[in-house]
């Protein structure tokens, strides 16, 4: 499967555990996004990536999130001291360097008891 | 920022009929419109998309249309199916921000036998 996967699929976390999901986009984008979905909602833009450069962030990001993108391919969000609020689909996306199309990734489902 | 308003939330159609949702948008700077289908527990996967140096764009019972002055676009889906019974949302990103996608609320659409 060449098409973007995120891992896990399926997070329960207790308030106040860390969590931390990976994506893994289609190879040769060099661009990563990430949004949260909350049910009934289109997806929020989070933050995006060009190569290993955090460009964007949204103020939705607390200082509770924090992503990475180490060497220009997959990413990771860490989400720190989770909360009851935190609980929702985030989904990654990426896209080519010429960044319009974006391909989702199935999405990683986190429960915050 | 930009916000996209999605009308309506759900919409109801008989197979073989026309369905119709409409977005807009505030962002004058806004110059690229995606349309994604998600269905239930799935990723949202791109159907169509369009650009404001275009008014139209059809592709087989999918057509987008774009009003640049009136700040909205169109998707319609003609001789409706089953399996287009899902979750549509629009975007919109500016070419300042790309990448920073607005998303709408999304429209269920049930189809009907």
């Amino acid at each position: 499967d060449t098409g973007v996967s995120q891992d896990p699929r399926h997070k329960i976390t207790k308030r106040g555990q860390n969590v931390t999901f990976r994506c893994d986009p289609i190879s040769e984008h060099n661009r990563l996004y990430w949004y949260r979905q909350t049910l009934g909602q289109g997806p929020e833009f989070l933050t995006y990536f060009q190569n290993e450069a955090q460009l964007e962030k949204s103020r939705l990001l607390s200082d509770r999130f924090s992503a990475e993108r180490p060497k220009g391919s997959f990413s990771t969000l860490e989400i720190q001291r989770t909360e009851q609020g935190d609980s929702a689909m985030y989904l990654c996306a990426s896209s080519s360097p010429r960044p319009d199309t974006q391909y989702f990734g199935p999405g990683t489902r986190l429960t915050v008891l | 920022g930009e916000n996209v308003e999605q009308h309506p939330s759900t919409l109801s159609v008989q197979e073989g009929d026309s369905a119709v949702i409409k977005c807009t948008y505030s962002d004058s700077a806004s110059n690229y419109f995606p349309w994604y289908k998600q269905e239930l527990g799935k990723r949202p996967q791109l159907i169509i998309d369009i650009r404001s140096n275009v008014g139209e764009k059809k592709d087989q019972r999918i057509a987008v249309t774009l009003n640049k002055t009136a700040k909205h676009f169109s998707l319609h889906i003609t001789e409706t199916q089953p399996e287009d019974s899902a979750v549509y949302f629009c975007a919109a990103t500016p070419t300042d921000s790309w990448g920073k996608f607005q998303f709408g609320a999304g429209t269920q659409v049930v189809v009907t036998p």
